[in-house]
């Protein structure tokens, strides 16, 4: 039972364009979400986060848009660079339980 | 600037041998987590401990698979007997809480042949 869903698989995006990703999750009791870059031969590594109490954060070129009547997560990068090509994880989180899932990842190629 | 440390980065194994990977986590962070990245599965948890006591390992086959914490800077993931199908990078990650961001070793490479 996935509990945190990217549907994307892969994405591929023109640079100077804007990348979008997408998450969608099950539970409503999750309350901080994460989005983690990962480059191969590396682990992951922290992007950006917002908690359940806004709808949005924005850090630079990324911003995370959390709609929770949806249950959906979203990463922008605007403008999107080659060094943005990655693999992209979200993460959910609910404190009161200790739970923590990751979503499947999406595979972003930004081309020049 | 403090990095979560995971030895062997590769490792390449007969079936049926026993595997020790290694972790040692950031100075001070009370969460330590277990992962495994498959082709198919993406990020899949293992096991996580929190002051050292584990919290949570139903994601482990409990046959093969032990985790531990000996200390606070040493965590381990055993797999014994290995078997084909464990081949994947295994990540640890660690953290100051389930609300904050985890920081990520670079990944042990499994192969079992």
């Amino acid at each position: 039972d996935q509990q945190v869903k990217q549907n994307s698989p892969s994405l591929s995006v023109q640079e100077g364009r804007i990348s979008i990703l997408n998450c969608d999750y099950t539970n409503s009791m999750f309350d901080y979400f994460l989005w983690y870059k990962k480059y191969p031969a590396e682990g992951p590594t922290f992007l950006i986060s917002i908690s359940s109490i806004k709808d949005k954060n924005e850090d630079g070129r990324f911003t995370v848009f959390l709609n929770k009547s949806a249950k959906h997560l979203s990463l922008h990068i605007v403008p999107s660079q080659p060094g943005d090509s990655a693999v992209y994880f979200c993460e959910t989180c609910k404190a009161a339980g200790n739970k923590l899932t990751f979503g499947g990842g999406t595979r972003v190629l930004v081309k020049p | 600037d403090a990095r979560v440390t995971q030895t062997p980065r590769h490792k390449v194994t007969e079936m049926g041998q026993e595997v020790t990977m290694r972790c040692q986590p950031i100075l001070g962070h009370n969460t330590v987590f277990w992962y495994r990245q498959t082709m198919m599965q993406g990020l899949e948890l293992l096991a996580y401990f929190r002051n050292r006591a584990p919290l949570d390992d139903s994601g482990m086959p409990k046959d093969r698979f032990s985790a531990e914490m000996p200390d606070a800077t040493l965590a381990t993931l055993k797999i014994q007997p290995s078997e084909p199908r464990d081949s994947a990078v295994y990540f640890c990650a660690s953290g100051f809480s389930f609300n904050s961001p985890l920081h990520f070793g670079n990944g042990t490479r499994l192969t079992v042949t």
